[in-house]
């Protein structure tokens, strides 16, 4: 594809409800990060994937947040229980690789999606 | 984590150059200083990375004086489809992954 993909663009669901958001990165990227960006705020880092380690999942706010990435490729990412505070635009962006400037990590652009605009009400 | 400052906001007129200055103090010998675009309702886009001294695009410069300790964007003749919002960012090593993307800076091109 021509860029990252995310689906749906818009989301609303019912507080309590379960949500998935879908990311296809570009083909080939192995590194894969999901941000956070509340209304009028900068974004948040939620979770990190690169090519088959184990992800980084250090910016996951609470235990009903959760991410899967299958084959090194599209990745999915559930909220468990919605709350209302979950409304935000989910972006998801993926880069040749992640880590390492000598792996051409840093050095490396990151492509964003549109986003995924999840309101829960 | 490297940490960064950049002012809230910035008006400009229209084919006057922009210069957004960004602060981090704590930067580490690997990281690298990246800036990023972003439109209402779209996802951040790439605009310029440097290491040290200047880097120049199509698109923007970026100046990093010795010490690295601050970066100035600068953005030749903006026009009204330049007003977005900037972030500067910096990271190594750690990848994107260790990086959180500020409120960045609203700069508004006017006429």
């Amino acid at each position: 594809g021509a860029g990252v993909s995310q689906s749906p663009s818009n989301k609303v669901t019912e507080k309590g409800k379960d949500v998935e958001l879908r990311c296809d990165p570009i083909s080939g990227h192995t590194a894969l990060y999901w941000y956070r960006q509340s209304l009028g705020q900068g974004l948040e880092f939620l979770i990190y994937f690169q090519g088959n380690s184990a992800p980084d999942k250090s910016g996951l706010p609470s235990d009903r947040f959760s991410a899967e990435r299958t084959g090194g490729s599209v990745s999915t990412l559930t909220i468990q229980r919605t709350q209302q505070e979950d409304s935000a635009v989910y972006l998801c962006a993926s880069s040749l690789a992640g880590t390492g400037v000598s792996s051409g990590g840093w050095g490396t652009e990151a492509f964003f999606g549109q986003g995924t605009r999840l309101t829960v009400v | 984590l490297a940490k960064t400052t950049q002012p809230i906001s910035m008006d400009s007129y229209e084919g006057q150059e922009v210069n957004i200055t960004c602060s981090h103090n704590n930067i580490a010998t690997n990281d690298y200083i990246t800036w990023y675009q972003q439109f209402p309702s779209q996802g951040p886009r790439f605009i310029i990375q440097g290491y040290k001294t200047k880097v120049t695009n199509e698109v923007a410069s970026l100046f990093i004086p010795a010490d690295r300790k601050s970066s100035t964007l600068s953005l030749p003749r903006v026009s009204l489809s330049d007003t977005a919002v900037y972030y500067c960012l910096v990271g190594g090593s750690g990848g994107y992954q260790k990086v959180t993307f500020g409120t960045g800076t609203k700069l508004q091109v006017i006429p």
